[in-house]
């Protein structure tokens, strides 16, 4: 299945914001409420950050939002600190397989 | 604590099969979709399938259909990914996921395993 597109990689100095986006096709992103953002450190396991496109699970920080436009989705971060620098994907379903499918990822970098 | 548990680092050579596992702590194993995630070196993640433990439904991603296996033993809330035939570009690093959504059209997995390293060569 064809994986959404996230820029390769974004930085930024601690303490501004960033915003990664995620681009997909007619009949995921458009289509239904199921974009997620995942954080992931290497060597560790990836975290789910946004569900349902702007949802935030219990413990995530409030610096952390999703949001929709079209057949985009974004992911924000803001007031960066040192500790978000990882690796982050996107995720979506999508009704051309009756699945998800999961973005290039994108490599954050803090200044 | 709620978590996924993934068997240790596998070195293998080529045409041996695998099998991996996952096994949940702390919540109602049966009840959750697990999912497997691959992801190759240097690249993103990859989705699979994944299975419920309660029935051993599975739902295979095309690209995965017929190259690996998944399985689930209720009894002692472990899944499990079977890959044969093994090949150098299996080599990757597989991770279990627990499917978080109430249906599948809200994707996403909530809770994951730190991952099992298989590597393939001769």
């Amino acid at each position: 299945q064809s994986a959404l597109t996230q820029p390769a990689s974004v930085s930024a100095s601690p303490g501004q914001s960033i915003t990664i986006s995620c681009i997909g096709f007619t009949g995921d992103i458009d289509t239904y409420n199921s974009v997620s953002w995942y954080q992931h450190h290497p060597g560790e396991a990836p975290k789910l950050i946004i569900y349902d496109v702007s949802g935030r699970p219990s413990g995530i920080s409030g610096r952390f939002s999703g949001s929709r436009s079209g057949n985009t989705a974004s992911l924000t971060i803001s007031g960066l600190q040192a500790e978000d620098e990882a690796d982050y994907y996107c995720a979506s379903y999508t009704d051309t397989y009756g699945l998800g499918v999961f973005g290039g990822g994108t490599k954050l970098t803090v200044l | 604590e709620v978590q996924l548990v993934q068997s240790g680092a596998e070195v293998k050579k080529p045409e041996e099969s695998l099998k991996i596992s996952c096994k949940g702590f702390g919540y109602g194993f049966f009840g959750y979709y697990i999912g497997w995630v691959r992801q190759l070196p240097g690249k993103g993640l990859e989705y699979m399938g994944m299975i419920y433990p309660d029935t051993s439904h599975t739902v295979y991603s095309p690209s995965f259909q017929g190259q690996v296996t998944l399985s689930a033993d209720k009894s002692i809330n472990t899944a499990y990914l079977q890959l044969s035939g093994l090949k150098a570009s299996d080599t990757a690093m597989y991770y279990c996921a627990r499917f978080g959504g109430a249906a599948f059209k809200n994707w996403y997995f909530d809770l994951w395993g730190r991952g099992t390293l298989v590597t393939v060569s001769s």
